[in-house]
């Protein structure tokens, strides 16, 4: 399943299926992207990041994708699992701008 | 094992109170930030500190204040002069100051009854 993540809907998923996490970023100037994922009643984890001198990066079950042109990132979870339900949420930062800017984030609910 | 340390995990004022939050990392990380979090929104950044004894505002200072004496340690104050202090907040470090990744706390309930 897919879901766009500046507001926060629910994205719900079948355990086993992969799923697609949207954001849109607003800085053509930002050059690097995280994302985070945050369980409920706890601090956000990081997941991945990328520069924008990538386009994909893989990690463990998790790819992430940047679109430079349409300023899209997302982040894909491979063979979703019961504890991939949490929050993820998206960040870009600007090179001369040392604060990270956080979107909204979206929820992933993982039905087994 | 290192990491950051929130405490308490909730708590509870009166209005009229000021309240402080504790955070601790033992990652020995240069910035400290402070972040609040309510429900469908995304994070807020209140204080944020890339070195000792040296703090800057965030989007949204008004009614908090921190202190950086020691690299360890950023203790937030929510003043009564914050208007809704009901929230999470979430205490993060780096190894740089420039916002790469963050390592983040298990955050504090604030209720103000």
């Amino acid at each position: 399943g897919e879901s766009v993540g500046l507001h926060l809907p629910t994205l719900s998923v079948q355990e086993g299926d992969n799923s697609i996490i949207n954001c849109a970023y607003s800085n053509s100037a930002s050059d690097y992207f995280i994302w985070y994922k945050q369980e409920s009643g706890k601090g956000p984890q990081f997941i991945i990041d990328i520069r924008s001198n990538m386009d994909k990066r893989q990690g463990q079950r998790v790819t992430v994708l940047l679109n430079k042109t349409v300023k899209h990132l997302s982040l894909q979870i491979a063979a979703t699992q019961p504890g991939d339900s949490a929050v993820y949420f998206c960040a870009e930062k600007a090179g001369n701008n040392r604060k990270l800017i956080w979107g909204l984030g979206t929820s992933l609910a993982v039905n087994p | 094992d290192g990491g950051i340390t929130q405490s308490p995990k909730y708590l509870f004022r009166k209005e009229g109170q000021n309240v402080t939050l504790s955070c601790e990392q033992n990652l020995n990380h240069d910035a400290m930030y402070w972040y609040r979090q309510d429900p469908g929104q995304g994070l807020r950044l209140i204080y944020y500190s890339q070195i000792v004894n040296d703090f800057q505002k965030g989007d949204i200072a008004e009614g908090y204040s921190v202190s950086r004496e020691k690299k360890e340690s950023f203790p937030l104050t929510v003043t009564s002069a914050q208007k809704n202090p009901t929230a999470f907040y979430l205490c993060a470090s780096s190894i740089r100051g420039a916002g790469g990744e963050l390592f983040f706390g298990e955050g504090s309930r604030l209720t103000v009854l």
